[in-house]
């Protein structure tokens, strides 16, 4: 199985402030299509994950443009540009590039 | 508008069945494309794929739940079903379906069905 494994934010991070997020991959989550297969969620509190990018770099329909994924093959980052309040929770990163499928253990946001 | 809901019996007893349903408006599993997956989260803990089903009844499995698992659908009625068999508390946790679309996104989730396995 491909381990996502996720860093941890130096919380609480304050209002206005960049936060990166970092996952790394045991397997290149490169396709033979070069597409690389890998989400990002968040996850407020009490409420679904919500799909933020996927293919490492593509947002989702309706998500904030402060929202960036990027990366390698293995290692990868996502960057959120002056956080708000609403950003608050737990980010997920996913990979889809083989089964089973799995998700990284989470990245908790705090906003000051 | 794209929606899910899953549905399941809530409680039940170690060594049981668990049957949940999800049921979604706003797209069809007969899509090119289109797939539905269950997902489930133990209460403050992270996310566990479990199994996908897709347009053409491919199916696909977590390995880690050693054949527990049996994914379905009902295109007709847009329903996808799990059932995971001989249930213990490990089992308990909220129960997620997602769709899945253009190659492993899951751009859309259910609001969660809880489920404790207690005796």
């Amino acid at each position: 199985d491909i381990v996502m494994t996720q860093g941890v934010l130096p919380n609480p991070v304050p209002s206005g402030e960049s936060a990166s997020i970092t996952c790394r991959s045991s397997k290149s989550l490169v396709y033979k299509d070069g597409k690389t297969y890998l989400n990002w969620f968040l996850q407020r509190p009490g409420q679904s994950p919500q799909l933020l990018t996927y293919w490492m770099s593509t947002r989702a329909s309706g998500v904030s443009d402060r929202f960036s994924g990027s990366g390698s093959g293995t290692y990868f980052t996502l960057k959120i540009s002056r956080v708000r309040a609403e950003d608050a929770g737990v980010y997920y990163c996913q990979q889809v590039r083989e089964y089973p499928l799995t998700f990284g253990s989470g990245t908790k946001l705090e906003i000051k | 508008q794209v929606t899910l809901k899953e549905s399941g019996p809530g409680i039940l007893q170690p060594s049981q069945t668990l049957s949940l349903t999800c049921t979604f408006s706003g797209f069809s599993l007969s899509t090119y494309g289109m797939g539905v997956g269950w997902i489930r989260q133990p209460s403050g803990k992270g996310l566990e794929w479990l199994a996908n089903i897709w347009w053409d009844d491919d199916k696909y499995y977590n390995p880690s739940l050693k054949n527990r698992l049996t994914i379905s659908k009902d295109t007709s009625n847009n329903q996808a079903f799990l059932k995971i068999t001989n249930v213990d508390t490990a089992d308990t946790a909220t129960y997620y379906c997602a769709r899945i679309e253009a190659l492993g996104v899951m751009d859309a989730w259910g609001q969660g069905a809880s489920v404790t396995v207690s005796s």
